[in-house]
């Protein structure tokens, strides 16, 4: 039934220790989202990709990237984390860009 | 540019009262609209949506929400609140592509 996965849904690492958080899809989806959500706040959009074309939200900082090797995965890599980059991580997918997007459950990082 | 206000950042309501969420967009074209429910520690479950045509949309777990063009609105209602519906509650409008969410209003139920 589970249609977007995320994994793990807990997620330590050390400061400056870099930390991949891995989306997978049942859904065949064209879209897939990257979502940083600090508590009490909105999910912030990191970045997207649109079949393969990637696209990066502007103050998206240079520590986060993002690969999706095919249509049923994609990574989130945080290549030296930070105490600040402390948060939950959602992916979303969508059909096309505009359309209603499903979400993750989310990985909750923690940085020590 | 698009965005999105939720002016209640915390509503408390008893159960079994209804509940009205407020949510204003500014848009330039016909916005596609979206609610979604975030419960502690998971992702977020959309409610309900509005492309276009009729105004009033129903939704899941007995939510509704009406489009306002004249007033940019897209409130959230539901007649009879459950203790289940206490939650975080996102207003959204797509842009081009991607979703604007406003801040959230976190729902708390009384017995």
């Amino acid at each position: 039934d589970a249609m977007v996965i995320q994994n793990p849904r807990y997620q330590v690492t050390q400061f400056g220790k870099p930390v991949t958080l891995s989306c997978s899809q049942t859904l065949n989806h064209n879209v897939m989202y990257w979502y940083q959500q600090k508590s009490s706040q909105a999910p912030k959009l990191l970045f997207h990709y649109y079949d393969k074309d990637f696209n990066n939200e502007a103050d998206t900082p240079d520590n986060f990237q993002s690969r999706r090797p095919n249509t049923s995965f994609c990574f989130l890599d945080i290549r030296s984390p930070g105490l600040g980059d402390a948060a939950m991580y959602l992916c979303a997918t969508s059909r096309g860009s505009v359309d209603e997007q499903y979400f993750g459950p989310g990985t909750r990082l923690t940085v020590t | 540019a698009q965005s999105v206000t939720q002016p209640d950042i915390h509503i408390t309501v008893s159960e079994g009262a209804s509940l009205e969420l407020r949510c204003n967009y500014s848009y330039g074209a016909t916005p596609y609209l979206f609610w979604y429910v975030q419960s502690p520690g998971q992702g977020l479950q959309l409610l309900l949506k509005y492309f276009s045509g009729d105004t009033l949309v129903q939704g899941i777990k007995g939510f509704e929400a009406e489009f306002k063009r004249s007033q940019s609105s897209f409130n959230l209602r539901k007649p009879s609140v459950h203790w289940s519906d206490a939650a975080e509650y996102f207003c959204a409008v797509g842009s081009t592509d991607k979703l604007i969410f406003g801040t959230g209003t976190r729902l708390q139920v009384f017995p």
